[in-house]
């Protein structure tokens, strides 16, 4: 069975603080990983990452895919409390139809 | 504002009642999502729409029916729920289907509480 897990599942930690959010998967015929950050309700795109090793960068956001281990890291730096939000890990699988597996989320909360 | 329009945003029902959730896509995409996502569990899919025609549907409950009449409406018919479908129902857009590179652009769901 397809399966992608995050952790921690809830992190709570002070303004400015560095975050790392994990994302692991066992899953057949892998494409792609992506991110979102899901605010009050609509997740939004953040990456999408295909290729081992290639850091994915957007201020102050950062991600990479390690596909021999099999996990991905979203990296959050000088973290604020608009930052505050349920992070989504979900991978990508195609194999004539196309399936996207999500984790269950990782629920960041960012104190002043 | 990512493009991607849900009504209602809340709907309480009760277990006998029929209502119907909308989303309206002003992206130009061709594929379609209805996704399911409970407290502390994963969005889940229930279904897939291209270019019109459904190309999957999850295992999921008779008392959930899709309908897609043209690329850019989406909607889901409830009728006879249970208390367990409560639960945010998110729509999605992407450009394509089936291409393995699609990023799916998510509306504001609506939050459905079955009484």
């Amino acid at each position: 069975e397809d399966k992608v897990v995050q952790s921690p599942l809830s992190l709570v930690v002070h303004e400015g603080d560095t975050v790392t959010l994990n994302c692991s998967y066992e899953v057949t015929n892998f494409r792609s990983l992506l991110w979102y950050k899901q605010e009050k309700k609509a997740p939004t795109f953040l990456f999408m990452l295909t290729s081992s090793g290639i850091e994915k960068k957007s201020g102050r956001l950062s991600s990479i895919l390690d596909k021999k281990e099999l996990f991905s890291i979203l990296n959050i730096t000088a973290t604020q409390t608009g930052d505050s939000a349920i992070y989504l890990c979900a991978v990508l699988l195609l194999q004539g139809a196309q399936k996207l597996v999500f984790g269950q989320g990782t629920r960041l909360t960012i104190n002043p | 504002e990512t493009g991607v329009t849900q009504t209602p945003r809340h709907l309480v029902m009760g277990m006998t009642n029929k209502k119907s959730l909308k989303c309206e896509q002003h992206l130009g995409h061709n594929a379609m999502y209805w996704y399911k996502q409970s407290a502390k569990k994963p969005l889940e899919l229930m279904f897939v729409y291209s270019l019109e025609e459904r190309v999957e549907n999850n295992s999921v409950p008779s008392r959930f029916s899709p309908e897609c009449p043209n690329s850019s409406h989406l909607f889901l018919h409830l009728h006879t729920l249970q208390p367990e479908d409560s639960a945010l129902y998110l729509c999605a857009s992407s450009r394509s289907y089936g291409r393995g590179n699609e990023k799916l652009f998510f509306g504001s769901g609506t939050q459905l509480s079955v009484l």
